[in-house]
Order: structure tokens, then sequence, then C-alpha cells
């Protein structure tokens, strides 16, 4: 079955990168889009950005331009999220989720995402 | 503050029906993008419960169901089970962000 898989939990302190790794399987990596989102302690789902696991093209949310990179090893079928500059305000739990099917080079926008991992609480803290 | 608006909470007593609301804009609902619903049970990820505003991935009970008109969508529960207790999450897509965005969540407890 299709299956993600995170990374453990992570405590960094402020102004540290943190980078999460996310292993997909049951289905052709590179067939599709990853998406990363993140959730606040007792706060709503906020979106991050997305891959085309298949070429790599990107896209970020405006609030995390900047500070985010996705990234993907197709050998490993893993996706890998990277956050810079972290401050309290990052202490979340990160997820990965399956978005759209690609196809030439282009993966449908809206789509939804589906499955989810199980997610990586990243603590930041002094 | 979310581009989704969904409102906090909702209740019901077992048996009864419920429904989630989430209004969006001329920039995400109102340009045709699908709407999606997401099941959060506490302490666990996010899963799929509605897709295409509509549809019911295999293993879904029926309970559940989606629509959408205009601007807004909507989640309703029929059959309230005290396992329905959960977060629920809207999701759709934004043109003007260029991006996937979520409803603020609403928390459905089963009285």
């Amino acid at each position: 079955q299709v299956q993600l898989v995170q990374s453990g939990a992570e405590v960094k302190k402020p102004g540290a990168s943190v980078k999460v790794s996310c292993k997909a399987s049951g289905y052709t990596f590179t067939n599709y889009a990853m998406h990363w989102v993140r959730q606040a302690p007792g706060q709503r789902l906020e979106w991050m950005g997305w891959i085309n696991a298949g070429n790599g093209d990107t896209k970020y949310s405006q609030k995390f331009q900047g500070r985010v990179t996705i990234t993907r090893d197709t050998s490993a079928s893993t996706a890998y999220m990277e956050l810079s500059s972290l401050r309290s305000e990052d202490t979340a739990v990160y997820y990965c989720a399956r978005g759209s099917y690609c196809s030439g080079g282009s993966c449908y926008s809206g789509g939804r995402l589906d499955p989810w991992g199980q997610g990586t609480l990243v603590t930041v803290s002094s | 503050q979310s581009v989704l608006t969904q409102p906090p909470s909702v209740s019901g007593a077992p048996g009864q029906r419920v429904t989630i609301s989430c209004t969006g804009s001329s920039s995400n609902i109102g340009t045709g993008y699908d709407v999606h619903w997401y099941q959060q049970l506490p302490g666990t990820a996010p899963k799929l419960l509605i897709y295409g505003n509509t549809n019911r991935p295999s293993g879904v009970p029926d309970r559940f169901s989606g629509s959408k008109s205009g601007t807004s969508a909507s989640l309703a529960i029929t059959g309230l089970q005290a396992e329905d207790e959960a977060d629920y999450y809207c999701q759709s897509y934004d043109t003007s962000l260029s991006g996937w965005v979520f409803g603020g969540g609403t928390k459905l407890t089963v009285l």
C-alpha cells in the first residue's frame, strides 16, 4: 500500500536549520508531487510548498519563501524539507503528503493530499 | 487568518446529523477548484475524507458526504458516532496565492 514514513523528532536552537525526510513506498515516486504541511500546537494546517518528484520543480508558499527548501532523491524515493533560520514560532509537527499525479513535466494544481506521513515534531527552543 | 472559513466547533448527539461549512472566495472555491476534506483524530495525521467535492475514498463510510456550491462547500455527517469526534479541515487551491489553502478547522464534539 502507499505509505509515507518520516524521520524522527528534532530539537533545534533558534537560528539553526532542520531537515526532515519523507520516504515513499507502494507507488512510483517520480509520478507524483509531494507536499509539505505544518501544524503548530493547537493550530490549523498550513501549506508550505511542493515538489514535482519527477523533475524537481518546486513551488513555495509566500510565507516560507526564502527559508524553506524542498528536494528529493529519486534513487531513495525520498523527499526532504529543510527550514532555516528557525524561531520559536516554527515549533510544529511537519507532515509530508502525496499530491497530484504529474504528467509531461507538470502536476495538476489543486489536487487532494493523500496519504500523509505520520508527522515529525520539530521543537525550537534555546 | 485562514483563506477558507470554517466554524470553530460543532456538536451533536449520537445518531444525529451535523454539517460543517467551508466558505471561500472567487480566487479559490469560486474558480472551480475542487474542495477536499480531511479528518484528524487526536494525536494523528490528517486523513483524506472527501475528495473532489463529493467523492469518498475507499473505506470511508457513506455517513460522510460532501457538497459544493458557488464559493462554499459543506461536509455532512449523519448517524453521528463517538469515533467521529475529531477535527475536520477543508482544503482547496487559491489562484491569488498560487498555493494550497486550508480552512481553520472545525472541532466536532459528540455529546
